[in-house]
């Protein structure tokens, strides 16, 4: 019941670059801004991309985030084995005033 | 440093009511809300609701309406949501999260798990 779609998974080798994507539409993403959180095996989700593309204090560059109209991506670059991970994207829902969450993304390192 | 540390695991039979706590320290309480956030097992994440420690106000998700109530105690720095006429698909990890305004949860508890059995 998700209303914003991510890939189920994407794989990478180390050192390499992946993207996920977030599709969304006019009443979420198009009209708000999004972010990305990051949940380690058997733990908490962890804040990663806010605003779209802000990384909190901590968050290393090599995790980036954009918006372009009612999709948003967030990518990795320089994969390391301690990437994998669950990644989703959320953003507020005008129309279900709520806060909607992607289905997530599995990211496996080779 | 900002903790979230929610209340210990329970197991509820079908109809019941649970409710669960999140006591916050390190910053200062009513300058940001909570959100409650759920997680079914294996599956994704769903959001429950915001609340103000400022004020009180609610906003809960729709789907949820008339059976979840958020409320929070300042003296306390606690959090508290409550899920009524349990159901077996309400068993799940139960998130709470630091949120200033709905939407933005930057801190989160460690999960409480909630099983719904007969």
């Amino acid at each position: 019941q998700s209303v914003l779609t991510q890939p189920p998974s994407v794989s990478g080798t180390p050192g390499q670059r992946v993207t996920i994507s977030c599709s969304g539409s006019s009443s979420n993403i198009g009209g708000n801004t999004v972010n990305w959180y990051q949940q380690l095996p058997g733990t908490a989700p962890k804040l990663l991309i806010y605003s779209n593309n802000q990384r909190p204090s901590g968050v290393p560059d090599r995790f980036s985030g954009s918006k372009s109209g009612t999709s948003a991506s967030l990518a990795i670059s320089g994969l390391q084995s301690e990437d994998e991970a669950d990644y989703f994207c959320a953003a507020w829902d005008d129309s279900l005033n709520g806060h909607v969450f992607g289905t997530g993304t599995k990211v496996t390192v080779l | 440093q900002v903790q979230l540390v929610q209340s210990g695991a329970e197991v509820k039979k079908p109809g019941a009511s649970v409710k669960v706590s999140c006591k916050a320290s390190g910053y200062a309480f009513a300058n940001f809300g909570i959100s409650w956030v759920r997680q079914a097992p294996g599956q994704g994440l769903e959001w429950m609701g915001w609340i103000s420690t400022y004020n009180g106000n609610t906003n809960y998700a729709q789907k949820l309406l008339g059976r979840v109530t958020m409320t929070t105690d300042t003296s306390t720095s606690t959090a508290y949501m409550e899920l009524r006429s349990l159901r077996s698909d309400d068993t799940a990890l139960y998130y709470c999260a630091r949120d200033q305004s709905g939407g933005d949860e930057d801190y989160w508890g460690q999960g409480t798990l909630v099983t719904v059995s007969s």
